[in-house]
């Protein structure tokens, strides 16, 4: 069945950077859009970024554009995200998924904190 | 950015009864580009509707999605004790794709 792992999640000085990762397996990886999505505790859904499947196409919300880049391994069947210039509202657990439109498989989540 | 509003915030119900959930958009979304989805306490979300009306695999025939343009339901016909979670709408129409706030579905 399709399972979705993310990894990398910290805690990270305001300022500081962090990469997320994401392993996929059950599925084919490289046939599938993947998107990044987060929720701050206590909160609700907010989509961050997806990549398309050759990777020649990304879009990201407004608040995290110029600071986070998506990126994917096709051979590796892994989904990333380069997260720089990292701001207190960043705190979330961010959850990969598969797809961007329709989000048909999700993550458990990786916990993002960052705090001084 | 189109903005997504939930009503009610937080619905109380019995199991047994009929759940009637809103989203409304702030502009009218093409081909019904609306996605339903169930968060428990501690778990990832999970996909029930797309295309506004289409159930997920495996999701039960108890729910069903309606609605176009800027209005759109789910609708849960008699509540079993795991459907009590959070649901949002997401809209892909236009990027962002953004999401409503939720409604807490709560047992009474």
């Amino acid at each position: 069945q399709v399972q979705l792992v993310e990894s990398g999640g910290d805690l990270v000085k305001p300022g500081g950077s962090l990469r997320l990762s994401c392993a996929a397996s059950g599925f084919i990886f490289g046939d599938s859009y993947m998107s990044w999505i987060r929720q701050a505790p206590g909160r609700g859904l907010e989509w961050v970024s997806y990549i398309s499947t050759s990777i020649s196409y990304t879009n990201y919300s407004d608040s995290v554009k110029g600071r986070f880049t998506i990126s994917r391994d096709n051979a590796k069947n892994s989904l990333y995200l380069q997260m720089n210039g990292l701001r207190a509202d960043d705190t979330a657990v961010y959850y990969c998924a598969r797809g961007h439109t329709i989000l048909t498989s999700w993550g458990q989540g990786t916990l993002v904190t960052v705090s001084s | 950015e189109i903005v997504l509003t939930q009503s009610p915030g937080t619905l109380s119900l019995s199991p047994g009864e009929r759940a009637t959930l809103s989203c409304r958009t702030s502009q009218s979304l093409s081909s019904s580009s609306l996605d339903w989805y169930q968060q428990k306490p501690g778990q990832a979300p999970r996909l029930l509707m797309y295309g506004a009306s289409n159930r997920a695999a495996g999701i039960p025939d108890r729910f069903s999605g309606s609605g176009s343009g800027t209005d759109f339901t789910l609708t849960i016909s008699r509540l079993e004790p795991e459907d009590f979670a959070v649901y949002y709408c997401q809209q892909y129409s236009n990027s962002p794709f953004t999401f409503g706030q939720g409604t807490k579905l709560e047992i009474k």
